[in-house]
């Protein structure tokens, strides 16, 4: 089945640097990428997703790269911001059949300091 | 329209004891999920459902049951509460495989149980 592995587990990045977390994948059949952000006591909610047809995707200061060669795709914030501060999880899944499953990775702590 | 309601939010549980977590959903969801979330363990997938009368088993389903009666509820049971189960639980729902929007999961608020 797929594994989503997620580096790095926790990461500080001071207000107004950028911050990268990467994901790997195992299963080459995937072909949807989404990113989840949880603030603290919340619920996970979409920031932003790619599909395997397209390489890089932007919405604002964060944007998302997929390299299915090395099946890996990474999140990229830019002007981090104290309300960026959460856990992020990126997550994969394969194909639109019955086996529908978004399998997650484990998570990266963002802090910014302001 | 309230979105994805869990139910309880809270749980302390004996060992051995049973418990049934309630999601409901309002949004007519095809799909609906119960994850599980530990420190440093991400969003583990327990069980899912494509649809009303179906139940699959996610990564790590050992220990829990599940049912799907109606379309809008997803019952996640522990027969023999277990303090490994001691977790954060969160259901999801989501519309359908195909369209805009397709893949986004809508999370309930979270249920914390503790088993001691």
């Amino acid at each position: 089945g797929e594994n989503v592995e997620q580096h790095p587990s926790t990461l500080s990045v001071q207000e107004g640097d950028s911050a990268v977390i990467k994901c790997t994948y195992s299963d080459s059949a995937s072909n949807y990428f989404p990113w989840y952000k949880q603030e603290l006591g919340k619920r996970p909610q979409l920031i932003i997703d790619i599909r395997s047809n397209v390489g890089e995707k932007k919405d604002q200061r964060i944007a998302v790269t997929l390299n299915k060669t090395a099946k890996h795709f990474s999140l990229h914030i830019t002007e981090t911001q104290p309300e960026d501060s959460a856990v992020y999880f990126c997550a994969a899944r394969k194909g639109m059949d019955s086996s529908y499953k978004l399998i997650f990775g484990s998570g990266t702590r963002l802090l910014v300091r302001p | 329209n309230a979105g994805v309601t869990q139910t309880p939010k809270f749980r302390v549980l004996k060992t051995g004891q049973s418990m049934t977590l309630l999601c409901a959903q309002d949004m007519n969801h095809e799909y609906m999920y119960w994850y599980r979330q530990d420190p440093g363990m991400g969003l583990r997938l327990i069980h899912y459902s494509v649809g009303e009368g179906t139940t699959a088993k996610g990564e790590v389903p050992d220990g829990y049951n599940v049912s799907r009666l109606k379309k809008q509820n997803f019952l996640l049971g522990l027969e023999s509460a277990a303090p490994s189960q001691t977790s954060v639980y969160f259901c999801a729902s989501s519309y359908s495989l195909t369209g805009s929007g397709a893949n986004v999961l809508t999370f309930g608020a979270g249920s914390r149980l503790t088993v001691l």
